[in-house]
């Protein structure tokens, strides 16, 4: 069936520092792409989306690249911070199918 | 304006007892879906309601099920609880369902099965 692959699955980066995480889907037909945080305690928050008909999008410090062609896609955050500390899932949609990496735990060092 | 609510926050509950949980979607959302969140299998998405109808079904047993209301508000239930069950279950609205709309995440409602 289809499935998102997402690495690493830890990622500790000294802060200031640039965090990449990478997510891989196996359905060409997805469409969408958003990225998910989630701080302890809470639930999931939307940080940045990309649809398939772009290649990359940036807000602020996150961008977010696609990739059709290989079927993957990347998280960018640059000059990270310790509020960046958090899970991060990627998710990929095709009409009302939704299916989640298993999420990266990103730790900024001191 | 007001994010997706759930209720209760926290629970504990005994094996081979039900549970109720409850979500308010955004105003205006249409769409609800609930995912089951553990430490080891990730967001895994249970179902999803759409103007009172279920839309689409999750691989969970027919243990676990929903309804949504007129309102929009949804309930799952949860009977006969095993231990496998704690877990965080998390509700998602969206304007409309399907075709790549955004989902808003509640906060979610901690289940502990003793």
């Amino acid at each position: 069936g289809e499935n998102v692959e997402q690495h690493p699955s830890t990622l500790s980066v000294q802060e200031g520092d640039s965090a990449v995480i990478k997510c891989t889907y196996s359905d060409s037909a997805s469409n969408y792409f958003p990225w998910y945080k989630q701080e302890l305690g809470k639930g999931p928050q939307l940080i940045i989306d990309i649809r398939s008909n772009v290649g990359e999008k940036k807000d602020q410090r996150i961008a977010v690249t696609l990739n059709k062609t290989a079927k993957h896609f990347s998280l960018h955050i640059t000059e990270t911070q310790p509020e960046d500390s958090a899970v991060y899932f990627c998710a990929a949609t095709r009409d009302d199918k939704i299916i989640f990496g298993k999420g990266t735990r990103l730790h900024i060092l001191p | 304006k007001a994010g997706v609510t759930q209720t209760p926050r926290y629970l504990i509950k005994t094996r081979g007892q039900q549970v109720t949980l409850s979500c308010s979607p955004i105003s205006g959302h249409r769409s609800v879906s609930w995912y089951q969140q553990t430490p080891g299998q990730g967001l895994q998405f249970l179902f999803e309601y759409f103007s009172e109808t279920q839309r689409n079904k999750g691989n969970f047993p027919g243990r676990f099920s929903g309804r949504q209301f007129s309102n929009s508000r949804s309930e799952m239930n949860v009977s006969t609880l095993e231990l496998g069950d704690s877990a965080l279950y998390l509700c998602a609205s969206s304007l409309v369902a399907g075709d790549g709309n955004t989902i808003y995440f509640g906060e979610g409602s901690w289940l502990t099965v003793v």
